[in-house]
């Protein structure tokens, strides 16, 4: 996992709930990026971090919002949960721009 | 813009015939391009990348690519499959002055006895 932990690792959640997913990475990395995992979607970037409080949208941002306040933690927050937002989220890192990113073991949300 | 695409959603090989999976990338910059590995509830582990240099690039388990600008392709191959090869296989695209991955839908390989 390259110093990278996500948590939870799964979580059941009830439509309208707010629910925030963690990222932990030990390496100094500087960006991290939240993706998430749909079948015949392959892996869709969802916010990324270049920097402590420095965030950009991804692809399929709509219904999400991130925090980086340490280098370390970059935290993913569903505002409203929604049954369309089942999925695997994925973390990931990489120290420069284009090098290899390491990912996480992922978090299965379920909302229901 | 980038964008890549996976041709063939499930490859199936039998266990030490020829392992080929296709990319094909397009880039409005000089391409840095990748290959990851997914096993069965795991994250993403890389098993290649091309930046520069070399247009044949070695990867762990066997595997190899070779980038082909010409074809604006990317394609994985591995001379003979293992049982130990079956998992899901992501190309992504990267380049200059992008700092995300742009990754395919993935091709789910199946090797079977």
């Amino acid at each position: 996992d390259a110093g990278i932990t996500q948590s939870p690792r799964h979580k059941v959640t009830e439509t309208g709930t707010p629910v925030t997913l963690r990222c932990h990475q030990t390496e100094n990395h500087r960006y991290m990026y939240w993706y998430r995992q749909d079948p015949g979607h392959g892996l869709r970037l969802i916010h990324y971090s270049y920097g402590v409080k420095d965030t950009d949208k991804g692809e399929v941002s709509d219904g999400y919002s991130v925090s980086r306040s340490k280098t370390e933690d970059f935290l993913l927050t569903l505002e409203s949960a929604t049954s369309s937002q089942t999925s695997v989220y994925f973390c990931a890192a990489n120290r420069d721009m284009n090098t290899e990113a390491f990912f996480g073991q992922g978090t299965r949300l379920t909302v229901v | 813009a980038q964008s890549v695409t996976q041709l063939g959603s499930h490859v199936s090989v039998s266990e030490g015939a020829l392992v080929l999976l296709r990319c094909n990338y397009s880039s409005s910059v000089p391409p840095y391009l990748f290959w990851y590995v997914q096993y069965p509830n795991q994250g993403l582990q890389l098993l290649l990348k091309y930046t520069t240099g070399a247009t044949l690039v070695k990867g762990i388990n066997g595997f190899e690519a070779e980038f082909k600008k010409s074809e604006t392709s990317f394609h994985l191959t591995k001379p003979s499959a293992h049982m130990s090869d079956a998992a899901e296989y992501f190309c992504a695209v990267s380049g200059k002055g992008y700092s995300t991955l742009t990754f395919g839908k993935g091709t789910m390989l199946l090797v079977s006895p």
